[in-house]
């Protein structure tokens, strides 16, 4: 089992450039989200799907889209990027007991 | 609106001291809470639950009601112990259930 796989680990992006990142499922959760962490701030959610199809959005969406094709994908896009998303992403999963399974995350820095 | 509170952004101690990782949450029901530890460069990986009352790698946490908190104690740190360390609750919105994370606490232990 790889458990949650995202990738890339590292990109840089110049300021309106657009990119996907792809975060994959093995554990066949239903549950599904993307966080950023930004040094002082902790862990802040970006959007979140409770299932194939379904999405919905966390505290801090803006500039981010994301979709939910399948229950083991869970991708999210930068429509045009900014300095300010210059973070690292973190997606995980949610199992049976409410834990989350975290994958190794996307050093993002935008230019 | 449910919150997780870790007042101290950082801890500093010496290896076999006692350590205490202090947090506060607001949460209107029963809550459900963690705490994830993430090593330097690493994803975030759950240390231990409330519900589970259980002990991993010396460390134990136990929910107090009353003063709505949820401390991560050890009696002697040790330095393979210095993460960053994150308070969490489960959170329900909406009827769907979200992780509410703290915005951690970078401990380090000291030789």
């Amino acid at each position: 089992n790889a458990g949650v796989t995202q990738t890339p680990k590292f990109q840089v992006l110049k300021t309106g450039q657009s990119m996907t990142l792809q975060c994959a499922q093995d554990m066949n959760h239903e549950y599904m989200s993307w966080y950023r962490q930004d040094p002082g701030m902790g862990l802040r959610l970006i959007h979140y799907s409770v299932g194939a199809g379904i999405t919905d959005q966390g505290e801090v969406p803006n500039g981010y889209n994301v979709s939910r094709s399948t229950t083991e994908d869970f991708p999210l896009r930068l429509l045009s990027a900014a300095p300010s998303q210059t973070s690292v992403y973190f997606c995980a999963t949610i199992g049976q007991y409410y834990e989350q399974y975290f994958g190794p995350g996307t050093r993002l820095t935008v230019t | 609106a449910q919150r997780v509170t870790q007042p101290e952004k950082l801890l500093s101690v010496f290896k076999g001291a006692p350590v205490e990782l202090k947090c506060n949450y607001s949460y209107s029901g029963s809550p459900e809470l963690f705490w994830y530890v993430q090593y330097s460069r690493q994803r975030l990986q759950l240390l231990l639950r409330h519900i589970s009352r259980e002990s991993i790698k010396g460390f134990t946490a136990d929910l107090n009601k009353g003063e709505t908190s949820f401390h991560l104690k050890k009696p002697f740190a040790q330095e393979e112990d210095s993460a960053m360390y994150y308070c969490a609750l489960i959170s329900t919105q909406g009827g769907s259930e979200k992780l509410v994370f703290g915005k951690g606490t970078k401990l380090t232990v000291n030789p």
